[in-house]
C-alpha cells in the first residue's frame, strides 16, 4: 500500500534553474512532511520539513509547498547547483510512523 | 561525531547463515528505527522502538527478522537463514520524540548485506 507517491523517477535541470519535485499522498492523516536528499552509499540526509498546518516553509535555496486539500507538495530547488545531483526522497508521518516515496533522482548539468 | 553509526557498512553472505547488524543512534534520541531499502525503492518501514521497547513491526517483516534495543541505547537487527531477497540497503534512523509532531528521522550510512 504506497501512500506516498513520487511520480517522476528522474529530473534533468540546467546548473542556475529551478528544480521542482514532486510528491503525492493519500492518507489525510499525515501531519508532517519531510524531504530527504540521498548519495549514493549513504544515508538519507534531513533537508526540509512541513508542518500539515503551514503550506510553505523556505530555507535558503529550499522552498517547500504543500497544497492539503490536494494532497500533494512540492520541492524547489533555486537555483540548482552542481551538489544538488542526488536522489530525492519525500517522506509522511503520522504517529511517529514515516513513510517514504521511491524517490526522484536529480542530474544538475552545467 | 555524534551521528547515527552503522556496523557493519558492507556484508556479504552465503544464503542460509545469519547475519547481524548494529546501530548506534544519536544519544539523546528515544526512538530508533530500522528500514530496509533497494534499488529505485524509498526506505522501507521494519521496526521501531522507543527507548527499550519496540512498539511496532511490519507486518511484512518475515519471522526470520529480529531487533533488540537493550537498555534503550544501541539496537540490533538480526536476520536468520538469509535468502537472497534479504539483500538490500539496512538503514537505522533515530530521533527525538517530544511529544509534537515535528519528529525528524536522521539516518546512519546504512549496512549493505549482498546474499550469494
Amino acid at each position: 500500500d504506497q501512500q506516498v507517491k513520487q511520480n517522476s523517477p528522474s529530473l534533468s535541470v540546467q546548473e542556475g534553474r529551478i528544480s521542482i519535485l514532486n510528491c503525492d499522498y493519500t492518507n489525510s492523516m499525515f501531519d508532517y512532511f519531510l524531504w530527504y536528499k540521498k548519495y549514493p552509499a549513504e544515508g538519507p540526509t534531513f533537508l526540509i520539513s512541513i508542518s500539515s498546518i503551514k503550506d510553505k516553509n523556505e530555507d535558503g535555496r529550499f522552498t517547500v509547498f504543500l497544497n492539503k486539500s490536494a494532497k500533494h507538495l512540492s520541492l524547489h530547488i533555486v537555483p540548482s547547483q552542481p551538489g544538488d545531483s542526488a536522489v530525492y526522497f519525500c517522506a509522511a508521518n503520522s504517529w511517529g510512523k514515516f513513510q517514504f516515496g521511491a524517490g526522484t533522482q536529480v542530474v544538475v548539468t552545467p | 561525531d555524534t551521528g547515527v553509526s552503522q556496523d557493519p557498512r558492507h556484508k556479504i553472505t552465503k544464503r542460509g547463515q545469519n547475519v547481524t547488524f548494529r546501530c548506534d543512534p544519536i544519544s539523546e534520541h528515544n526512538r530508533l528505527y530500522w528500514y530496509r531499502q533497494t534499488l529505485g525503492q524509498g526506505p522501507e518501514f521494519l521496526t521501531y522502538f522507543q527507548n527499550e521497547a519496540q512498539l511496532e513491526k511490519s507486518r511484512l517483516l518475515s519471522d526470520r527478522f529480529s531487533a533488540e534495543r537493550p537498555k534503550g541505547s544501541f539496537s540490533t537487527l538480526e536476520i536468520q537463514r538469509t535468502e537472497q531477497g534479504d539483500s538490500a540497503m539496512y538503514l537505522c534512523a533515530s530521533s527525538l520524540r517530544t511529544g509534537g509532531v515535528n519528529e525528524k528521522l536522521f539516518f546512519g550510512s546504512g549496512t549493505q548485506l549482498s546474499v550469494l
